[in-house]
């Protein structure tokens, strides 16, 4: 069975653009969550998605958003970015309560 | 402000060693304890994980005990070798819930 597929594993922006990070989730997982990771503050979890319904939500601005399609894949949109929003952003997928399988991970870099 | 507490921040053992990575929480909610294991480049891999309703669990040279009324738990590296060389995560999530509250991380180096 595939893992969990970021897509793509590097992006580089400049402050005030837009950027939509991509996330295929194991076969028959329905449910995709976000997290950020930042050699500060960790790993924080920025959203959870189930079928296409964002069930929770972590303590982010809103520039931070996401969805989630009929698929399962799930694609996260961060707008006006700031020189804060450098992070590897990793996307994990659940078939159950609390065991998630991590992807390898977008890392950005706004410049 | 953050939810698990872990300790140690960097961790050296020798090979053979017994690494031991402690956790705290405050939020008597959480009943699910995982530990991830994370490689420079990886995501966080699933290492154990564990339930309030046992003290202690193994699988394989992991084992995770834990105080349910310390509200802490441990996760102990029997024999450690030079490949478990890599930043280890506690976490723990609210029964029903998806979201994982995790620990600063440990980094581990185990020399030869």
């Amino acid at each position: 069975k595939a893992g969990v597929t970021q897509t793509p594993r590097y992006l580089i922006k400049t402050r005030g653009q837009q950027v939509t990070l991509s996330c295929s989730p194991i076969s028959g997982h329905r449910s995709v969550s976000w997290y950020q990771q930042t050699p500060g503050q960790g790993l924080q979890f920025l959203f959870e998605y189930f079928s296409e319904t964002q069930r929770n939500k972590g303590n982010f601005p809103g520039r931070f958003s996401g969805r989630q399609f009929s698929n399962s894949r799930s694609e996260m949109n961060v707008s006006t970015l700031e020189l804060g929003d450098s992070a590897l952003y990793l996307c994990a997928s659940s078939l159950g309560h609390g065991v998630q399988y991590f992807g390898a991970g977008t890392r950005l870099s706004v410049l | 402000q953050q939810q698990v507490k872990q300790s140690p921040q960097s961790l050296i053992v020798q090979k053979g060693g017994i690494p031991i990575i402690n956790c705290a929480y405050e939020n008597t909610a959480f009943d699910y304890f995982p530990w991830y294991q994370q490689f420079p480049g990886k995501g966080p891999a699933l290492l154990i994980a564990i339930r309030p309703d046992v003290s202690e669990k193994k699988e394989g040279r992991f084992t995770i005990s834990f105080n349910k009324s310390a509200k802490q738990f441990s996760l102990h590296i029997m024999d450690s070798q030079p490949g478990d060389s890599a930043t280890y995560f506690c976490a723990a999530s609210i029964k029903g819930g998806y979201a994982l509250n995790f620990g600063k991380g440990t980094s581990l180096l185990v020399t030869p």
